[in-house]
């Protein structure tokens, strides 16, 4: 179970998109569509954002939305705003109940 | 509304077992659908999966730490815990327990708080 690959680093000025990907192999992330994606504030626990690739729970805005091509899952958060600075983590489930995280991407909002 | 807090040593020595204990409460662990797992994030690093337990007992484990790691629960207490053996420095880190909701968003949808691990002497 490799970690996904996700990008250090993103960043995007308030009411720009930005969009994270999130690489894995077609063991995981090509093979299933349990991809989630998590908000990380500094000292926080994560955040539950996106779940089974592009759905959303309830409270989180619509501003946030996910999707998937063959083994990269993405991230793209829609008018930014100074609140969404965080650190983004995806997930993939990957067969025979095992999980796995991707390294994670700091976004800055400038 | 469901919680989870964990609990346990903040200091293990070297070569020692690193024991920790989630308490789930507003909800019972024996619910159908739900996993609870064990989430770790060392200083600066991402978030790395440990394993996940279900209330009957099944066990599923990363396989790089299969070898140290134990998972159990504990229904009639709510509570389910993690130990990991041989501990070193490496395994420094905030252990978050969560629920991993299976069935209808297949994503750990609640997290506790977490607790920061040392290893050291």
């Amino acid at each position: 179970q490799s970690a996904l690959t996700q990008p250090r680093s993103v960043s995007g000025s308030p009411g720009q998109s930005v969009t994270i990907s999130c690489t894995g192999t077609n063991s995981d992330v090509g093979n299933y569509n349990y991809v989630s994606w998590y908000q990380q504030h500094p000292g926080k626990a994560p955040k539950l954002m996106i779940f089974d690739v592009s759905r959303r729970p309830s409270g989180v805005p619509d501003r946030f939305s996910g999707s998937k091509s063959g083994n990269t899952a993405s991230l793209t958060i829609s008018g930014l705003q100074a609140e969404d600075e965080a650190n983004y983590y995806c997930c993939s489930y990957a067969g025979s109940n095992t999980w796995v995280f991707g390294g994670g991407t700091k976004l800055t909002v400038l | 509304q469901l919680q989870l807090q964990e609990s346990g040593p903040g200091l293990v020595k070297p070569s020692e077992t690193l024991s920790l204990t989630c308490t789930v409460s507003g909800g019972s662990i024996g619910s159908s659908g739900y996993f609870w797992g064990w989430i770790r994030q060392p200083p600066e690093k991402g978030l790395e999966w440990i394993g996940n337990i279900y209330y009957s007992g099944s066990t599923y484990c990363s396989s790089s730490l299969k070898s140290r790691v134990t998972i159990s629960v504990d229904t009639s207490q709510n509570q389910f815990s993690v130990k990991l053996s041989s501990v070193t420095a490496a395994d420094t880190a905030v252990y978050y327990c969560a629920r991993l909701n299976w069935g209808s968003v297949e994503a750990f949808d609640i997290w506790g708080r977490g607790t920061m691990v040392t290893v050291s002497s």
